[in-house]
């Protein structure tokens, strides 16, 4: 059974591009979370999602920064003109059911991005 | 705002040793306080969690202290081997909630 996978593992975009990171959750998992992780600092929430729904994007920037989760294939977090402060590593966990104390999130290994 | 402060940032234990990871909270809802390892390269995987009923849980060499009255909580790694060396993140949350709030982390290295 394979785990969260991201891609790419690694991204370089210079400044003012657009940054695609891609989540495909475990098999039978609906509910994705996406992650940040700032130079020296610990993950932030930024949104949860299920299918073809965004549950809570509290955690999300208000500008540059979208999320979605379609029917079919993974989920996208798109960040539009990036700047240097977006260099980061950004995660995306993925649970069977809404995550709580009862059930775990699964986490991928992270898309490291650097802007240039 | 930093929601859970982690201490310390860096630690070095010799093998065989006991490792210790300090935690605090600030919001006193929070009922769900798991903590992660993270191997280089890797995602964070949950190790162990405790909920605010118990003051302690143990599993293996890891054991989570927790202290409602301090707001603070604590890992615990017993008979420390190199192959914990690795990154420790605690975090906390609302039993019923999702939105995971993580301390810093702590790098440990467990030298041989």
């Amino acid at each position: 059974n394979a785990g969260v996978m991201q891609n790419p593992r690694h991204l370089v975009r210079r400044r003012g591009q657009e940054a695609r990171l891609r989540c495909s959750p475990m098999k039978g998992h609906s509910h994705v979370y996406w992650y940040r992780q700032l130079p020296e600092e610990g993950l932030k929430f930024m949104v949860y999602l299920q299918k073809e729904n965004i549950i809570d994007e509290s955690g999300m920037p208000k500008e540059r920064f979208s999320a979605e989760f379609p029917k079919e294939g993974p989920s996208i977090l798109r960040i539009q003109q990036v700047v240097r402060g977006d260099s980061a590593a950004y995660f995306c966990a993925s649970s069977p059911i809404p995550a709580g104390g009862l059930e775990t999130q699964y986490f991928g290994p992270g898309t490291r991005l650097l802007v240039l | 705002q930093q929601q859970v402060k982690q201490s310390p940032q860096s630690l070095i234990v010799q093998k065989g040793g006991i490792s210790i990871i300090n935690c605090a909270y600030e919001n006193t809802a929070f009922d769900y306080f798991p903590w992660y390892q993270q191997f280089p390269g890797k995602g964070p995987a949950l190790l162990i969690a405790i909920r605010p009923d118990v003051s302690e849980k143990k599993e293996g060499r890891f054991t989570i202290s927790f202290n409602k009255s301090a707001k603070q909580f604590s890992l615990h790694i017993m008979d420390s081997q190199p192959g914990d060396s690795a990154t420790y993140f605690c975090a906390a949350s609302h039993l019923s909630g999702y939105a995971l709030n993580f301390g810093k982390g702590t790098s440990l290295l467990v030298t041989p």
